[in-house]
C-alpha cells in the first residue's frame, strides 16, 4: 500500500518552544492531508484538513494560530505547534489521500509523540 | 450523542475464539465504513473497508454493515494473541471527512 512518512516519531521540548512535524507521501501525490491528535485512551480527533496550495481548514476549537499547517507541495505537509505548552502533549498523526475527497482509504503516518515539559 | 460510538471494552476472548466488535453511527448519509487496528503508541492500520449492506470477508476478518440500523461490526475468527489491540471504527459521513469512534480494546488470552 501507499507509504506516508512522518517524523520525528517523538519529541520532547520545553514549554514555550515551537515544534515542527513533517508528513511526506512517498509513492503518491497527496492532494489532501489530514492532521489528527490523540490523547491517551481516546480516539483520533481531526484537527485540520489541508489541500495542496491552499489554506488549511481547521476543526472547531483548534487554534489556527497555534497549530500552523503548511501543504506547499503534493508530497509534503508540516504541522508546527507554536509556543507549546504541557497541555499540547499528545500523539499527533498525519494521514494522506490521493483523491480530492477523503472518502477512500487513508494512509497514516507513524505518528509523533510530543511531550512538552 | 457521539457521531460514532463503540463499546470501549476491554473485551477479552480466549485464543481461537471469535471476537465481535460493534459500532453505531449517527449520520444516516454515511457512505464508507472502516475498521482500523491500533497498537499502543502506533498509528492506525486499516483492517477492513465496507461500503454496502451485508458481509465482507477477508481472511479471518468479516465486516458487517446494516445501514438501516446504522450499525457496523467486525468479527475476528480464530483470535490470536497478536490480535490484541485497540480497534477503531471510522465512518465517512456527509461532510466527507473520516470520523473515528473511541475504540474498543481487545485482549486475546493465550
Amino acid at each position: 500500500g501507499a507509504v506516508v512518512s512522518q517524523h520525528p516519531s517523538w519529541v520532547i521540548c520545553k514549554s514555550g518552544t515551537s515544534v515542527k512535524i513533517e508528513c511526506r507521501s512517498l509513492d503518491f501525490q497527496a492532494t489532501t492531508m489530514f492532521w489528527y491528535r490523540q490523547f491517551p485512551k481516546q480516539s483520533l480527533m481531526l484537527m485540520a484538513t489541508s489541500n495542496e496550495g491552499s489554506k488549511a481548514t481547521y476543526e472547531q476549537g483548534v487554534e489556527k494560530d497555534k497549530f500552523l499547517i503548511n501543504h506547499a507541495s503534493l508530497t509534503l505537509s508540516t504541522l508546527t505547534v507554536t509556543s507549546a505548552h504541557p497541555e499540547d502533549s499528545s500523539f499527533y498523526i498525519c494521514s494522506a489521500s490521493s483523491r480530492p475527497s477523503p472518502n477512500e482509504k487513508l494512509f497514516f503516518g507513524s505518528g509523533t509523540q510530543l511531550s512538552v515539559l | 450523542q457521539k457521531e460514532v460510538e463503540q463499546n470501549s471494552g476491554p473485551l477479552s476472548v480466549p485464543e481461537g475464539a471469535i471476537a465481535s466488535l460493534n459500532c453505531t453511527y449517527s449520520d444516516r448519509v454515511s457512505q464508507s465504513f472502516f475498521w482500523y487496528r491500533q497498537y499502543s503508541g502506533k498509528s492506525p492500520e486499516l483492517i477492513m473497508s465496507i461500503y454496502s449492506n451485508g458481509d465482507k470477508e477477508d481472511g479471518r476478518f468479516t465486516a458487517q454493515l446494516n445501514k438501516a440500523s446504522q450499525y457496523v461490526s467486525l468479527l475476528i475468527r480464530d483470535s490470536q494473541p497478536s490480535d490484541s489491540a485497540t480497534y477503531l471504527c471510522a465512518v465517512s459521513g456527509s461532510a466527507r471527512q473520516l470520523t473515528f469512534g473511541s475504540g474498543t480494546q481487545l485482549t486475546v488470552l493465550p
